[in-house]
């Protein structure tokens, strides 16, 4: 059974990036993407962007597309999402998700992660 | 892309079955047959409830199911009980080879 474990809690200044870390462990091997999903609080689920991990091609939404990266290290299995030009509107909670290979749906969840953005 | 459309509250008593509906265009909802649903509760990570329209993962209550017509996907939960009093999302796969989600709807059990 796969797992994700997200980084700790970050507070960043607008203006600055932050870069949350989501490592998998146990069947890596049935994984074949990361996907990156934000919540602000109170609000809907939002997609950002996803990695495939064979090819690691990524695809984002346009609304982040200027300011989103995301990367897959296979050596630690782990996958990144950094966020750029932040503002205080990026305030939520950053969650990674799996794809098992052949799947089109989310699933295992990583535990998500708090980042703050305020001066 | 704009977030596919739920309604913000459904409500049901207990026993009772409720709808969720929701609403898409030809290029996500209707392009494929690649739509999930999520279960949330209060300071939770989503959890996997539907895939590809009207599956269940295991460990999944068959009270749940899921259906598509044209551009709109539904959930359907029957025999409503108290710990399905969450936030549920659905999302589709598009085709742009991105995923959009739902507005999002609370289900309250009265």
């Amino acid at each position: 059974q796969m797992q994700l474990v997200q980084s700790g809690p970050e507070v960043k200044k607008p203006g600055t990036s932050v870069k949350v870390s989501c490592k998998a462990s146990g069947s890596l091997s049935t994984a074949s993407a990361v996907q990156w999903v934000r919540q602000a609080r109170g609000q809907q689920l939002e997609w950002i962007g996803w990695i495939v991990l064979g090819s690691h091609s990524t695809n984002y939404a346009q609304m982040f597309q200027e300011r989103v990266t995301i990367t897959w290290d296979m050596s630690t299995g782990t996958a990144y999402m950094e966020l750029s030009s932040l503002r205080s509107e990026d305030t939520a909670v950053y969650y990674c998700a799996a794809n098992v290979v052949g799947s089109t749906w989310f699933d295992p969840w990583g535990q998500g992660t708090l980042v703050t953005v305020s001066s | 892309q704009s977030a596919l459309t739920q309604p913000a509250s459904v409500s049901g008593s207990p026993g009772q079955s409720i709808t969720i509906s929701c609403t898409g265009t030809s290029s996500d909802v209707g392009f494929y047959n690649y739509i999930s649903w999520y279960q949330q509760h209060p300071g939770k990570a989503p959890k996997l409830m539907i895939y590809d329209v009207s599956n269940r993962p295991s460990g999944v209550s068959n009270r749940f199911s899921g259906s598509k017509s044209g551009n709109t996907a539904s959930l359907t939960i029957s025999g409503l009980q108290a710990e399905d009093e969450a936030d549920y999302y659905c999302s589709s796969f598009t085709s742009s080879y991105t995923y959009v989600f739902g507005t999002g709807t609370k289900v309250t059990v009265l």
